[in-house]
């Protein structure tokens, strides 16, 4: 079974569109993530879900809106896609928030999105 | 300057050999410190996890965190085709903001037969 799956793993879609990315966890984690990874490979955390709270918010475009229904699940919805949204975005998981021995931090495949 | 900085290769060894991968980083906040490997077309996979400063041991893996010089390598003993991959340094402040990884840009390593 995948700890960290998220669907879909390639979208080609045109710009001006609106395409979500669903994630889910059966781990039974508190805490997901988004994350981007550019063309140049730097890893960039977007989003940080803890018990369906948002906790961290970096400075994202609002065209990006993340949802967490439940604590296994965090799915990000993006609006009026632009070219420079194309990029992989990864889900992610931790038992908890704060930092303490083994909290480890889990990536899902990955999500190609290309922007066309 | 980026807080985490990471020579992005690409590394090419032959097999058997030792492979050294370092970061250094400007943020003394920084307290935990991990090693993630990333095969083509996959998500990032952890391979070491180091708190504070110190020296961690991991099979064929040893991950040496230095905060005083803000340096931190993995060393990969015996390499092995197998260990073809994008190797990622993260860390973070912990606290609250744990979850805020701070990557470096990826080493590409490749070890051929």
């Amino acid at each position: 079974d995948t700890a960290v799956s998220q669907t879909p793993k390639y979208l080609v879609t045109q710009m001006g569109n609106d395409k979500s990315i669903k994630c889910e966890q059966n781990l039974g984690h508190d805490t997901m993530y988004w994350y981007k990874q550019d063309s140049k490979k730097f890893l960039k955390i977007m989003f940080s879900y803890n018990n369906k709270e948002l906790i961290i918010n970096e400075t994202v475009p609002n065209r990006f809106s993340p949802k967490s229904p439940d604590k296994a699940h965090l799915n990000l919805h993006i609006n009026s896609l632009e070219l420079g949204d194309s990029a992989v975005y990864f889900c992610a998981s931790s038992p908890s928030n704060r930092g303490f021995s083994g909290n480890t931090i889990y990536f899902g495949e990955g999500s190609w999105l290309t922007v066309v | 300057q980026k807080e985490v900085e990471q020579d992005p290769g690409p590394l090419s060894v032959p097999e058997g050999a030792i492979v050294s991968l370092n970061c250094t980083y400007s943020n003394s906040a920084f307290q935990y410190f991990m090693w993630y490997r990333q095969y083509s077309r996959k998500g990032p996979e952890l391979l070491m996890y180091t708190y504070s400063s110190g020296n961690k041991e991991d099979g064929r893996f040893t991950a040496q965190v230095d905060k005083s010089s803000k340096y931190i390598s993995l060393f990969i003993r015996d390499s092995q085709p197998s260990d073809s991959a994008t190797y990622l340094c993260a860390m973070t402040p912990g606290g609250t903001s744990y979850g805020k990884l701070t990557f470096g840009q990826g080493t590409i390593l490749t070890v051929h037969p």
